[in-house]
């Protein structure tokens, strides 16, 4: 069956660098879209970028000078790294699958930034 | 950036009534419009997507209507375990972007 799963550091110190994976299984990354959306405690889904299929990356404009996604097809793993961190990007942030629409998600993992 | 308004932001209904949310999109969408529900500690689940396609799974008294620019959510028959925050989510233009979420609560 299809998963996601987010996995990452739950504490991440100011001015420091986010670094997430994203394990997929039950579909290939080369068949379809995954997508990073994250959500600060208590407030609405923002979206954060994404990997197509075919290796092709999209990004948030607010977020694009800070956000990068790669990917491991071998491992089926896509890669989320944010620089700078500040304490409004604290919050939940979820990889979900995109064949049009977000139809699978992760758990979600929990980011605090804090000193 | 396409902006997504919804409401109300909160809606309380009784058991079996009918509820509607609304999403206004900032432009025209062509209906690449989704709904999802989400209950505390979970993640978002999909229940409605390209405005009115019933997601497998989900409950037949959820539907979705709408072109354009105007976009509904109805849920009939509300039963205790449809409490939670709904979001629209357009997918027609990057960013992708949500409504601010309306909550559910049973009266």
């Amino acid at each position: 069956q299809v998963q996601l799963k987010e996995s990452g550091p739950g504490l991440v110190q100011p001015s420091q660098t986010l670094s997430l994976t994203c394990t997929v299984s039950g579909f290939s990354l080369t068949s379809y879209n995954v997508h990073w959306v994250r959500q600060p405690p208590g407030k609405g889904l923002e979206w954060m970028g994404r990997m197509r299929y075919n290796g092709d990356t999209s990004y948030n404009s607010a977020l694009k000078s800070r956000l990068s996604i790669s990917r491991d097809t071998s491992k089926n793993q896509v890669f989320l790294k944010m620089n700078s961190l500040q304490t409004d990007d604290t919050g939940t942030y979820y990889c979900t699958r995109n064949p049009g629409y977000f139809d699978y998600w992760g758990q979600g993992v929990m980011v605090t930034v804090s000193s | 950036d396409i902006q997504m308004t919804q409401s109300p932001h909160s809606l309380s209904a009784s058991l079996g009534e009918t509820v509607s949310i609304e999403c206004l999109a900032s432009e025209g969408i062509s209906n690449y419009l989704a709904w999802y529900q989400q209950k505390p500690g979970k993640s978002p689940q999909l229940l409605i997507y390209y405005a009115s396609s019933l997601q497998d799974g989900v409950p037949s008294r959820f539907s979705g209507s709408g072109s354009g620019t105007q976009y509904s959510l109805k849920i009939s028959n509300m039963q205790p375990e449809d409490e939670g925050v709904y979001y629209c989510q357009q997918g027609y233009k990057y960013p992708f972007t949500f409504g601010s979420g309306t909550k559910l609560e049973i009266k």
